[in-house]
């Protein structure tokens, strides 16, 4: 069976300092892999996907950036936090596009002080 | 640019409610679309994924639908538990590739002894 691991599972970084956070998955081989970003009081808002090692797509203009080092592997990172990098930030996998679900991570709190 | 409104926001019901959740998307070029569950401060867990293709999927007391012509998504929940109190979100996959899903804000369900 296939599962998904994210840590930290909760962070508290002052303004300004770096962010990287790590997602990896087992079970299965050459995942799509994805960030979201739930904001407070918002919906959930893809920032990051990946169809395979080195293949990064942003989807919204940010303060952050995605790696894929391996091929179950992703990471955010940033080099300088904003306060409004704060949120829970989930990782997600599928097997590819139009029939497969996305399955998702437990997530990371990130309080940005 | 696809978007996805989850009506209610909220909803309060007894145990033992049959009760609807309804989700409306804007654009009907999609390849699928997705009910998830997510308990507070946890990640999301995948209920049904419908085809574009198919009318309807089940699963033990949950029964989603889909028309999308119409671009609308019901999620029917039987006999309701105080177990199943959580906030249910829908997402759509669009047909421009990468199995990118939008995601409505949700709908947050207590059920009451």
């Amino acid at each position: 069976s296939q599962t998904i691991h994210q840590w930290p599972a909760t962070l508290v970084q002052p303004v300004g300092s770096p962010l990287s956070l790590e997602c990896t998955v087992e079970g299965t081989s050459n995942p799509n892999l994805y960030w979201y970003r739930q904001a407070a009081g918002r919906g959930l808002q893809l920032l990051f996907y990946s169809v395979g090692i080195g293949q990064i797509s942003s989807e919204v203009p940010q303060n952050l950036s995605a790696s894929r080092p391996q091929d179950r592997q992703f990471i955010l990172s940033s080099k300088k936090l904003l306060l409004s990098d704060s949120g829970f930030y989930l990782c997600a996998w599928s097997r590819g596009q139009g029939r497969y679900e996305q399955y998702f991570g437990p997530g990371t709190r990130l309080t940005v002080t | 640019k696809q978007e996805v409104t989850q009506i209610p926001a909220a909803l309060s019901v007894p145990e033992g409610e049959n009760l609807v959740l309804n989700c409306s998307f804007t654009d009907s070029a999609i390849y699928n679309l997705q009910w998830f569950r997510q308990d507070p401060g946890k990640g999301l867990t995948s209920l049904l994924l419908i085809q574009s293709s198919q009318r309807e999927q089940t699963s033990g007391r949950l029964n989603a639908s889909l028309d999308k012509s119409s671009g609308r998504s019901t999620l029917y929940i039987a006999a309701s538990q105080p177990g199943d109190s959580a906030t249910y979100l829908c997402a759509v996959e669009g047909a421009g590739g990468g199995n990118k899903l939008t995601f409505g804000t949700g709908t947050q369900l207590k059920v009451e002894l």
